[in-house]
């Protein structure tokens, strides 16, 4: 059973760009989760999401990022006119079950993005 | 979603037992309490979880007080290895993750 995939692993972008990443679950896993963690920092949650359905995204900037499940296919987190402040490792995770159960939630390898 | 207070790093001795501390005071009664680890820049990996009850798995053993509001993780032989970033966290449906201990083994 393939685990979180991620890709790609590394996202170079000049400011202005859009980046694209992308989160594959873990078979049979409906829940995705996506967070941020910045240099020598810990993992901040931006986003939960359940097929089709955006259920908390409490963590997610208020401009220029958006995250999308769609029914087939992976998950998507967008960010529009990158800035240099956007740099960071962005990791997934991906758990069976969610709210308001509680479930394991297995990590991907993170994308790496760096803005020039 | 509780906070949890971790100490800022902690060595250990390979071969010792690493005994990492959490504190929750605030946790609720369906809140369960997880650990993960970050290996320098990898992914962070599930070790152990529980609610009430002390668990044991491959991995680790973690202890919870009776009160709900302290645990322990306990890697009785630590390797080199398990240098890595050790989260504690509680939740019900989200994750927050604070700073972590850092664990350094030494030989």
């Amino acid at each position: 059973n393939a685990g979180v995939m991620q890709n790609p692993r590394h996202l170079v972008r000049r400011r202005g760009q859009e980046a694209r990443l992308r989160c594959s679950p873990m078979k049979g896993h409906s829940h995705v989760y996506w967070y941020r963690q910045l240099p020598e920092e810990g993992l901040k949650f931006m986003v939960y999401l359940q097929k089709e359905n955006i259920i908390d995204e409490s963590g997610m900037p208020k401009e220029r990022f958006s995250a999308e499940f769609p029914k087939e296919g992976p998950s998507i987190l967008r960010i529009q006119q990158v800035v240099r402040g956007d740099s960071a490792a962005y990791f997934c995770a991906s758990s069976l079950r969610g709210a308001p159960d509680t479930d394991t939630q297995y990590f991907g390898p993170g994308t790496r993005l760096t803005v020039l | 979603d509780a906070k949890t207070t971790q100490p800022t790093s902690m060595d250990c001795a390979e071969g010792r037992a690493a005994n990492l501390p959490c504190n929750h005071s605030t946790i609720s009664g369906n809140e369960y309490v997880y650990w993960y680890r970050q290996i320098h820049s990898q992914g962070p990996q599930y070790i152990i979880h529980g609610l009430k009850n002390n668990e044991t798995n491959e991995m680790a053993s973690l202890i919870i007080t009776e009160d709900r509001k302290s645990s322990t993780l306990i890697l009785p032989h630590a390797t080199l290895r398990d240098t890595a970033v050790y989260y504690c966290i509680v939740y019900a449906g989200k994750s927050t993750f604070g700073d972590g201990t850092t664990l350094t083994v030494k030989p």
